[in-house]
């Protein structure tokens, strides 16, 4: 099993541009969310999906929308990016703990 | 105050010795208590789970909570180099499933050789 998966890696965009970030998952988890991790500030929630067809908002939701295409995979995206969205950006699954997806890097100019 | 606390450290212990993180909460309808490991540059990994007062061992890791105290802690025996990482405590009401978990901002560990 793969676990969770994220793509891309790494991404540089300038301010004003959009990217999807991409994540699947392999353990039949029904719940999956999003998370930004900035210095000092530890991790925040953005966006989680407690079930298939369900999105909801966490802690930090401005600036991002998310899809739940389906049991698998969460998307994240940002419409138009901004420099203050330059962060380490995880994605997780849950049956009765969290799993991380390796992260992406994504560096707004 | 912060919902769940913990020290940032750093946290400096010999090789061999015992390393003690410590968590404090503040919503006492907490159930699940989750341990996390991140090494530098990578994702945090779920090493410690614990839902009941007590002790709970996996290997030299051992997960302490005190549920009257709002206290949850990680003991690290034996403490190695490897072991080296930031520890994230993290804290939820629900038991399984979907959890909405708050996070500490960590504490450093360094194990010196």
């Amino acid at each position: 099993n793969a676990g969770v998966t994220q793509t891309p890696k790494f991404q540089v965009l300038k301010t004003g541009q959009s990217m999807t970030l991409q994540c699947a998952q392999d353990m039949n988890h029904n719940s999956m969310y999003w998370y930004r991790q900035d210095p000092g500030m530890g991790l925040r929630l953005i966006y989680y999906s407690a079930s298939e067809g369900t999105t909801d908002k966490g802690e930090v939701p401005n600036g991002y929308n998310v899809s739940r295409l389906n049991k698998r995979e969460f998307s994240l995206r940002l419409e138009s990016a901004a420099p203050s969205q330059t962060s380490v950006y995880f994605c997780a699954s849950s049956d009765r703990g969290q799993y991380f997806g390796p992260g992406t890097r994504l560096l707004v100019l | 105050q912060k919902e769940v606390e913990q020290n940032s450290g750093p946290l400096s212990v010999p090789e061999g010795a015992i390393a003690s993180l410590n968590c404090t909460y503040s919503d006492r309808v907490s159930q699940s208590f989750f341990w996390y490991r991140q090494y530098s540059g990578k994702s945090p990994e779920l090493i410690m789970s614990i839902y009941s007062n007590g002790d709970k061992e996996d290997g030299r890791f051992t997960a302490q909570l005190n549920k009257a105290s709002q206290y949850v802690s990680l003991l690290i025996r034996d403490s190695q180099p490897s072991d080296s990482a930031t520890y994230l405590c993290a804290v939820t009401s629900m038991n399984t499933g979907f959890q909405k978990l708050v996070f500490g901002t960590g504490t450093r560990l360094l194990v010196s050789p």
